[in-house]
């Protein structure tokens, strides 16, 4: 069984500029959320997809958007970014049995903003 | 609203002594509360959930729906507690609301 991984790593980008971060669910995993956490704070939530679908979104602007792929990775994209948008993205995969299964995160991507 | 609150940013204590870590919540249902931690160079991970009603590696939480809180607490601390812990709250949309996390440094 293999677990949550998220790419890349770190990345860097200028205000501005759009990226586009990487997860890879759990095996057997077919929802997905997305969090950002700033240094110091707890994750936030930024949405949640369940076969293919988006299933629930935090107080976020538009700019942010996702995909679930059919195979339940998914993708984070950021549009126009801002030097607020620096924090740390994780994304949690869990099998929707009921809303409260356990979430299992990701390492998390280190996004900068210059 | 609906709130997670971590008073504490960082927790000190000596090994051996009582830890309680500190977690309050503002929630108009029935809340399914947690506890993760993220020990130093690892991905955040699920240590209790209240409904299981379980201890893990010692530690134990009890909702007080009274006191709208839900405090993590161990006996005997022990080094490698060492982490940052955060509470949350599941709401009924199906998101995770995390507190701001609580430090809690368990020296020799």
């Amino acid at each position: 069984e293999t677990g949550v991984t998220q790419s890349p790593t770190h990345l860097i980008k200028t205000r501005g500029q759009q990226v586009t971060l990487r997860c890879s669910s759990q095996s057997g995993h077919n929802t997905v959320s997305w969090y950002q956490q700033a240094l110091g704070q707890g994750p936030q939530f930024i949405f949640q997809y369940y076969r293919e679908e988006e299933n629930g979104r935090g107080n976020f602007p538009p700019r942010f958007s996702g995909l679930q792929f059919p195979n339940y990775s998914s993708e984070l994209n950021v549009n126009a970014l801002e030097l607020d948008d620096s924090a740390l993205y994780l994304c949690a995969s869990s099998l929707y049995r009921d809303p409260t299964d356990t979430q299992y995160f990701g390492p998390g991507t280190r996004l900068t903003v210059l | 609203a609906q709130r997670v609150t971590q008073p504490e940013k960082l927790l000190s204590v000596f090994k051996g002594a009582p830890v309680e870590l500190k977690c309050n919540y503002s929630y108009s249902g029935s809340p399914e509360l947690f506890w993760y931690v993220q020990y130093s160079r690892q991905r955040l991970q699920l240590l209790l959930r209240h409904i299981s009603r379980e201890s893990i590696k010692g530690f134990t939480a009890d909702l007080n729906k009274g006191e709208t809180s839900f405090h993590l607490k161990k006996p005997f601390a022990q080094e490698e507690d060492s982490a940052m812990y955060y509470c949350a709250l599941f709401n009924q949309g199906g998101k995770l609301i995390f507190g701001q996390g609580t430090e809690l440094s368990v020296k020799p």
